[in-house]
């Protein structure tokens, strides 16, 4: 079973805090992918990767910045959070182009005040 | 990318056999179909893709008509555990830096009853 953990899993700051967001995956996958969810929106593509030194915008990547030190961890940042960034974040990886099939980690719920 | 539409909610009783629809009328030749589910709490989950005709494995069932403009997930013998949103997603996996981006709508959202 693929395996995308995600830290922290509960996370409350203030609105300009930094926050930093962790992902982990063990599946020797090369892509890697944040998502936020919010009601009436459904998941929204923040940014991905397709390897280490890699990124790649999304469609909604404004305020997010992402790093993707290793095959293994992708970071996504929120140097200066805003309550719009209140959030359900999910991290997800896949194998090579055309499977399409990703294995999503439990999330991150951001609380922005 | 083709959109898709699907019904906002279903109900069911436990033990029923659910299909849920999802239309896609401006599918390309080059889309494939592609199946999540998401249960509260949880990240989604693939539950299966298909590109025309019929394909099942050991969760579900898919069925896609002749013309590939309508999708029919089938759950047979739903348990509370199903209950869940089920998300229909096309995408075009020939199209260059796609990168396996996939976009979710809405979903529809299944309750299981006892």
């Amino acid at each position: 079973e693929a395996a995308v953990t995600q830290s922290p899993r509960n996370k409350v700051t203030v609105t300009g805090g930094n926050v930093t967001l962790s992902c982990r995956q063990t599946n020797s996958h090369n892509y890697m992918y944040w998502y936020r969810q919010d009601t009436g929106h459904g998941l929204r593509l923040i940014h991905y990767s397709y390897g280490a030194g890699n990124l790649q915008i999304g469609d909604v990547p404004d305020g997010y910045k992402a790093t993707r030190t290793t095959q293994e961890d992708f970071f996504l940042l929120l140097e200066l959070a805003s309550p719009s960034q209140t959030s359900l974040y999910f991290c997800a990886s896949s194998a090579p182009l055309g499977t399409y099939e990703q294995y999503f980690g439990p999330g991150t719920r951001l609380t922005v005040l | 990318l083709a959109k898709t539409t699907q019904p906002p909610s279903m109900e069911a009783y436990e033990g029923q056999e659910v299909n849920v629809s999802c239309s896609h009328t401006n599918i390309a030749t080059s889309e494939y179909i592609y199946w999540y589910r998401q249960v509260p709490h949880q990240g989604p989950q693939f539950i299966i893709q298909g590109y025309k005709d019929y394909v099942v494995n050991e969760v579900a069932s898919l069925f896609i008509s002749a013309d590939r403009k309508l999708s029919t997930l089938s759950l047979p013998w739903v348990s509370l555990r199903d209950a869940a949103v089920y998300y229909c997603i096309v995408t075009d996996i020939l199209l260059s830096g796609s990168f396996n981006k996939l976009t979710f709508g809405a979903g529809t959202r299944l309750a299981v009853c006892p």
